[in-house]
């Protein structure tokens, strides 16, 4: 399988602290993209980082990719008790056809 | 816009039964995809397509059957159902093919096979 892993599996936090999750990926790619979902719906687009950049904003999310490493961090700044979610990697095939899905980290903002 | 739609959201099938899961996306994408979701595995994909006429196997194809005949349907097909084929499935889209961007999932059906 070439399915990536996050880490940790599980964070809790409280509410406007940090929260810094990981993605360790096995195959080179194209691009990587972090999925947020909320219980029971479908997943949610945050940001898609290509593989020639390194670092990238949106708002209060920064992600960062490090190709050498084949790894990926996602922080999320200031909490919200509504970022509340399981959180995803997702890289490409070298087609860029394939999409693998990690196994996600569950974010809890404690209010 | 409605985005990707998905029907049923329920279902409980018995072992060998068949059925298809809906999907449409009114964006008109030409990219969309089949995952199924396990506890502890993350979303797998199934088969996608990269346009009408085209589809292609995924990580987990075996049991299932895709077709694609138009741009907004892209129906998922359990020929005989098995107890492993209990999950969640989502099916998704993207604006292009090759090296897709931002992927738009629908709400889930949630299938459980006794």
């Amino acid at each position: 399988s070439q399915q990536g892993e996050e880490d940790p599996q599980a964070l809790s936090i409280q509410e406007g602290e940090n929260a810094t999750m990981n993605c360790s990926y096995k195959t080179s790619i194209n691009n990587l993209q972090w999925y947020r979902q909320n219980s029971g719906r479908g997943l949610v687009h945050l940001i898609l980082i290509r593989s020639n950049e390194r670092e990238k904003h949106s708002g209060r999310l920064r992600v960062t990719l490090d190709t050498s490493k084949k790894s990926s961090s996602l922080l999320i700044t200031a909490s919200r008790a509504a970022d509340t979610a399981s959180y995803f990697c997702a890289t490409d095939s070298n087609t860029g056809n394939q999409f693998y899905f990690g196994t996600g980290t569950s974010l809890t903002v404690i209010p | 816009n409605a985005g990707v739609t998905q029907t049923p959201k329920f279902q409980v099938l018995k072992t060998g039964q068949s059925m298809t899961l809906q999907c449409a996306q009114d964006m008109n994408h030409e990219y969309m995809s089949w995952y199924r979701q396990d506890p502890g595995m993350g979303l797998r994909l199934i088969h996608y397509s990269v346009g009408a006429g085209i589809t292609d196997q995924g990580e987990v194809p075996n049991g299932y059957n895709v077709s694609r005949s138009t741009t907004e349907d892209f129906p998922l097909r359990l020929l005989s159902a098995a107890p492993s084929q209990t999950s969640v499935y989502f099916c998704a889209s993207s604006s292009t093919g090759h090296f897709a961007g931002e992927q738009f999932f629908g709400p889930g059906t949630r299938l459980t096979v006794l």
